[in-house]
């Protein structure tokens, strides 16, 4: 399984874009990029999924490089109630190779 | 619909006694997990059903067992309590395929062993 690097936490202010990075230099061809967000005492929520370029939806913004090795989650104008942890996993979603959390990126966002 | 519904929502067990955790959905996927989350960690898979009728082991299968009773319920069972469950630990299911739609995460068991 390809591992993720993804900041430890972040800081913003609302009515800002944020911008979490994550790297995945091992990712293999048949992976996806997914992105999750964790409010307290509740499980994660599926937010966006992306093979290349980007994808948008409307909660998020999902960037792809060509190589893949990286990946940028962007959240449009954050509100309070954005503040949550935001997992970057890579996988085949085939059932057998599992999703792998690692610790997250923790957001906060402040008045 | 109700998504992966988890049972109970609390527990507090005494060091050495057992009891099986719940997880139904209601989405007709193949695939289920059991996770762990500990303060201010992220989740570890404890095991695994890729599809009804097998199982597999996580990251931290030690101490717990699992069974897939039919396509929509997953169990998770603790024999022999011991403190260092104490954790967080989450359902979750999945179609099984390539798919836009992810992981769909039940709302937790809060586990203490004292």
């Amino acid at each position: 399984l390809a591992k993720t690097t993804q900041p430890i936490s972040m800081d913003s202010y609302e009515g800002q874009e944020v911008n979490i990075t994550c790297s995945h230099n091992n990712i293999a061809t048949n992976d996806y990029i997914t992105w999750y967000q964790q409010f307290p005492s509740q499980g994660p929520r599926f937010i966006i999924q992306g093979y290349k370029t980007k994808v948008t939806n409307e909660v998020a913004s999902l960037f792809i490089p060509a190589d893949r090795k990286s990946s940028t989650l962007s959240l449009p104008r954050v509100s309070l109630s954005d503040t949550a942890v935001y997992y970057c996993l890579v996988g085949a979603h085939s059932g057998n190779t599992p999703l792998v959390f690692g610790k997250g990126t923790r957001l906060s966002v402040i008045a | 619909n109700a998504g992966v519904t988890q049972t109970p929502k609390f527990q507090v067990l005494k060091t050495g006694q057992s009891m099986t955790l719940q997880c139904a959905q209601d989405m007709n996927h193949n695939s289920m997990y059991w996770y762990r989350q500990d303060p201010g960690m992220g989740l570890r898979l404890i095991y695994y059903s890729a599809s009804e009728g097998t199982t597999d082991k996580g990251e931290v299968p030690n101490g717990y067992n699992v069974s897939r009773l039919n396509k929509r319920e997953f169990s998770l069972r603790l024999e022999s309590a011991a403190p260092s469950q104490t954790s967080v630990y989450f359902c979750a299911s999945e179609k099984g395929q390539t798919t836009n739609y992810g992981y769909t995460f039940g709302s937790g068991t809060r586990l203490t062993v004292v």
